[in-house]
């Protein structure tokens, strides 16, 4: 079993630019969550995605956006970017069940993100 | 809305002597606490969480936490410190039961000293 898969590892852009993050989840696993973990931090929600739709959402602005895809691996893209957005991102995942609650969240080992 | 406080960004401990880790909430239902550990290049991983059924909870890697609701607390301990657990720990609380919208303490960075 893979676990939680993030790509790319690293990432480097530049100010205003776009950028999008991967996330394959564990297998099984249906639901997806997003966290961002500045440094010297601790990770901040920022949204979960299940069934390709945005189920819950964290206080960031719509600069942050996702994607779920029908195989479950997820997208975050964040748009003119902020030298305040370096940051590692952190992909979770875990399986909604039918009594409306989540399994355990496995994290993946994140990527991080450095905007100069 | 819920939260944790974590105080004391770093903490230093002799190998083979007691960890305690502090993590205080603030909730205004039935909280939900975890406790996650993150080594140096990877991701979270689940050390303890409590849901109710027991208030004092065992972890992997020899860890446990006590939930006192009279203090509004959820520290972590291990009777005996390893070099294997330097790493950095995380309290967490949740909405509610089965929510993984996870809401994180600022970290214990945790030092092993030979």
């Amino acid at each position: 079993d893979a676990g939680v898969t993030q790509s790319p590892t690293h990432l480097i852009k530049t100010r205003g630019q776009q950028v999008t993050l991967r996330c394959s989840p564990k297998s099984g696993h249906d639901t997806v969550s997003w966290y961002q973990q500045a440094l010297g931090q601790g990770p901040q929600f920022i949204f979960q995605y299940y069934e390709e739709e945005e189920r819950q959402r964290g206080n960031f602005p719509d600069r942050f956006s996702g994607h779920q895809f029908p195989n479950y691996s997820s997208e975050l893209n964040v748009n003119a970017l902020l030298l305040g957005d370096s940051a590692l991102y952190l992909c979770a995942s875990s399986t909604y069940r039918m009594d409306r609650t989540d399994t355990e969240a496995f994290f993946g080992q994140g990527t991080r993100l450095t905007v100069v | 809305a819920q939260s944790v406080t974590q105080l004391g960004s770093h903490v230093s401990v002799s190998e083979g002597a007691l960890v305690l880790l502090r993590c205080n909430y603030s909730s205004s239902v039935p909280p939900y606490l975890f406790w996650y550990v993150q080594y140096p290049n990877q991701g979270l991983q689940l050390l303890l969480k409590y849901t109710s059924a027991a208030t004092l909870v065992k972890g992997i890697n020899g860890f446990e936490a006590e939930f006192k609701k009279s203090e509004t607390s959820f520290h972590l301990t291990k009777p005996s410190a390893h070099m294997s657990d330097a790493a950095e720990y995380f309290c967490a609380v949740s909405p509610y039961y089965g929510n993984n919208r996870l809401a994180f303490g600022k970290g214990n960075q945790v030092v092993v000293i030979p």
